[in-house]
């Protein structure tokens, strides 16, 4: 079974810069989750899509991230504009059961 | 408060060594627990579940007490290679569908 992919795998950019981060979960999984690691941070939630629905934005920072999962499979991230505290692994997980998550490699970026 | 605490760390054993890990939260709605492990610029890995009898995986066990919302983790006979960052999660129902909170994790470093 291929895994989640993510790209790019790293990103430098300067501060008010764009950016967009890809991720194709698990074929057949409904559920995709986009978290952001801060270093020594655990994982956070930013938002949760039901196959092409929004189900959890709540800590998605609305003014300046946003992610849309068009037809229900692969999703992209988008920062605009960036700030240095963006700087973090953006990981984008899925799961068929919503139980069982399978996390990409991740995206980590650097802002300026 | 934070959702899920976890001490930090570091800990810093020698092989051998028998180590355990502490993790508390808040919602005591939730249902399900894990532990997850993320090495050094890897992303997190499902380490074992967490039931309310207790389980164990070879030289690993997971307890949970519901009452306290304490969870924790034991490695016995520790090996260099369970070097890493051990990050507690807990499964939350939040508008009908599951999310995964994450502690900001311990991490562990075996010594030879």
């Amino acid at each position: 079974e291929a895994g989640v992919a993510q790209s790019p795998r790293y990103k430098i950019i300067e501060k008010r810069q764009s950016v967009a981060f890809w991720c194709n979960p698990i074929s057949g999984h409904a559920t995709l989750y986009w978290y952001q690691q801060i270093l020594g941070q655990g994982p956070k939630l930013l938002i949760q899509f039901q196959n092409n629905g929004v189900v959890d934005d709540s800590q998605l920072p609305k003014d300046r991230f946003s992610a849309e999962r068009l037809k229900g499979v692969d999703s992209t991230l988008k920062i605009q504009p960036a700030k240095l505290e963006d700087s973090a692994v953006y990981l984008c997980a899925s799961s068929l059961d919503s139980f069982s998550y399978t996390f990409g490699s991740g995206t980590r970026l650097t802002v300026v | 408060r934070k959702e899920v605490e976890q001490d930090p760390g570091p800990f810093n054993v020698p092989e051998g060594a028998t180590v355990a890990f502490n993790c508390t939260y808040s919602n005591s709605a939730s249902q399900s627990f894990f532990w997850y492990r993320q090495d050094c610029r890897k992303e997190p890995k499902l380490l074992m579940s967490v039931y309310s009898s207790g389980n164990e995986d070879g030289r690993f066990t997971a307890q949970l007490n519901r009452a306290s919302q304490y969870i924790s983790l034991l490695i016995r006979d520790s090996k260099l290679s369970d070097s890493a960052t051990y990050l507690c999660v807990v499964n939350e129902i939040s508008g009908g569908y599951n999310k995964l909170i994450f502690g900001a994790g311990t991490r562990l470093a075996v010594h030879p």
